[in-house]
């Protein structure tokens, strides 16, 4: 399906294990990014990306990585899930001005 | 540093026409963005400024005064289905988002 794909939905796992947060984008936008979202806080960007092995920091990126090797791939591992990392990610692409937000992924860490 | 704020929750009536308000801060500026999200749902973009003035689209507008460092986003002739959160985010120098925590609005029958 044409779009923007994040998986999972949802996901529950405990203090210190690693996470891999998938999006994938079918537009070939050059621009990916991450942000999570919590209550009471606008979204804030975690990393984003210009291009394929083009990525960098944004506000709040501690304690997350990413990669890109192909342009319809932006994955976002935390390496070491933490409590505060509860949050709903949203990936997003933009080939533009507009920005295309995923469904989102809703990950509590116990 | 950078801020955005809006209003954390309005109440309207269908049919109506309501106006949310947003003031921004930031370092540079590239464009003001307007988005919608229903509950439970990812952030749809609805509209764009980068001069000042009005933009409308539909049953929407978004006005822009750069000087002021304010825009608002009018919606009218309310339907149910615009209960929603309203994201204001100002695109800016490193031509990054910037975003405000939104605006819940509630419509009433």
């Amino acid at each position: 399906d044409a779009g923007i794909t994040q998986s999972p939905r949802y996901k529950i796992t405990e203090t210190g294990r690693q996470v891999t947060l998938m999006c994938h984008q079918t537009w070939s936008h050059s621009y990916m990014f991450w942000y999570r979202q919590d209550l009471g806080h606008g979204l804030r960007l975690i990393y984003y990306s210009a291009a394929a092995d083009i990525t960098d920091k944004g506000e709040v990126p501690d304690g997350y990585v990413v990669s890109r090797s192909k342009t319809e791939n932006f994955p976002l591992t935390l390496e070491s899930a933490t409590r505060s990392q509860t949050s709903v990610y949203f990936c997003a692409s933009s080939g533009g001005n507009e920005q295309f937000f995923g469904p989102g992924t809703r990950l509590t860490v116990l | 540093g950078q801020n955005i704020d809006q209003p954390t929750e309005m109440t309207a009536t269908e049919g109506a026409i309501v106006q949310i308000n947003c003031t921004y801060q930031t370092s540079g500026f590239n464009g003001l963005f307007w988005y919608q999200q229903h509950a439970g749902e990812a952030p749809t973009f609805l509209s764009y400024n980068v001069l000042d003035g009005l933009e409308e689209k539909g049953r929407f507008s978004s006005f822009l005064s750069r000087s002021k460092g304010y825009s608002y986003l009018l919606l009218k002739e309310l339907q149910m289905k615009d209960s929603a959160s309203y994201l204001c985010a100002v695109r800016d120098s490193n031509y990054q988002l910037i975003w405000g925590a939104g605006t819940k609005l509630i419509i009433k029958p």
